[in-house]
């Protein structure tokens, strides 16, 4: 299966609260998993990624935890802010005879209210 | 400034009119891509490269050629299209060649196909 499936698909949260963000893959090839962030009008940009070695990768308020077995990741936001406002994209890829694939998920879109 | 471009930004055009939406970087980049992003589908692959004379197929390549006679062009080929491939489309590169290092996208090409 090639799916990467994301949830919630939007999503509010206070200012200052946890924001968490779900993808679920079922290839065990996938062994790249990137966080891209996007605002209206603008291309992806690359957040944060974890390779499967790792359970967790934190970089600032941001948190990737990887789950292999239950093949799961998610995204946490800590102390969400108003300009974290955007639509948030998880993907996997994987290496199959040398090149690479990309899937992303359906994207969550995110408010934080002030 | 390091950047990946795209022309046009805008294109609507009508059913059977053959276009080209032109993808540049100046990262001396290996990989580069297309994506179509859809509303609740996500970011879907259509192409990718490898390298000058290197491409392969992502999850929805019918209708749509890629070449790479040059390391920093990647142009997208749509002979004829269709109103189903109205869509937003990005362009995106990374180095070196692999699926686990910043893939850095364009600003998006809107084509409305009537």
């Amino acid at each position: 299966q090639q799916q990467v499936k994301q949830s919630p698909q939007s999503l509010i949260v206070q200012k200052g609260g946890i924001s968490i963000i779900n993808c679920a893959y079922e290839n065990t090839a996938f062994d790249y998993f990137p966080w891209y962030q996007q605002f209206p009008g603008k291309g992806p940009a690359l957040l944060i990624a974890i390779r499967p070695d790792v359970s967790e990768k934190k970089e600032g308020r941001f948190t990737i935890s990887f789950n292999k077995s239950a093949k799961q990741f998610s995204l946490h936001i800590m102390d969400s802010q108003p300009g974290d406002s955007a639509t948030y994209f998880c993907a996997a890829s994987k290496s199959t005879s040398g090149t690479y694939k990309y899937i992303f998920g359906t994207g969550t879109r995110l408010k934080v209210l002030a | 400034e390091a950047q990946v471009t795209q022309n046009p930004r805008y294109l609507i055009t009508v059913t059977g009119k053959k276009l080209t939406v032109t993808c540049s970087q100046n990262m001396n980049h290996e990989y580069m891509s297309w994506y179509r992003q859809d509303p609740g589908l996500g970011l879907r692959q259509i192409y990718y490269s490898m390298n000058v004379e290197v491409t392969d197929k992502g999850d929805v390549p019918e209708g749509y050629k890629v070449s790479r006679k040059e390391k920093r062009n990647f142009p997208l080929i749509l002979e004829s299209p269709s109103p189903n491939q109205t869509s937003l489309y990005f362009c995106a590169s990374s180095f070196p060649a692999g699926g686990t290092d910043t893939q850095y996208f364009g600003p998006g090409t809107r084509l409305t196909v009537l």
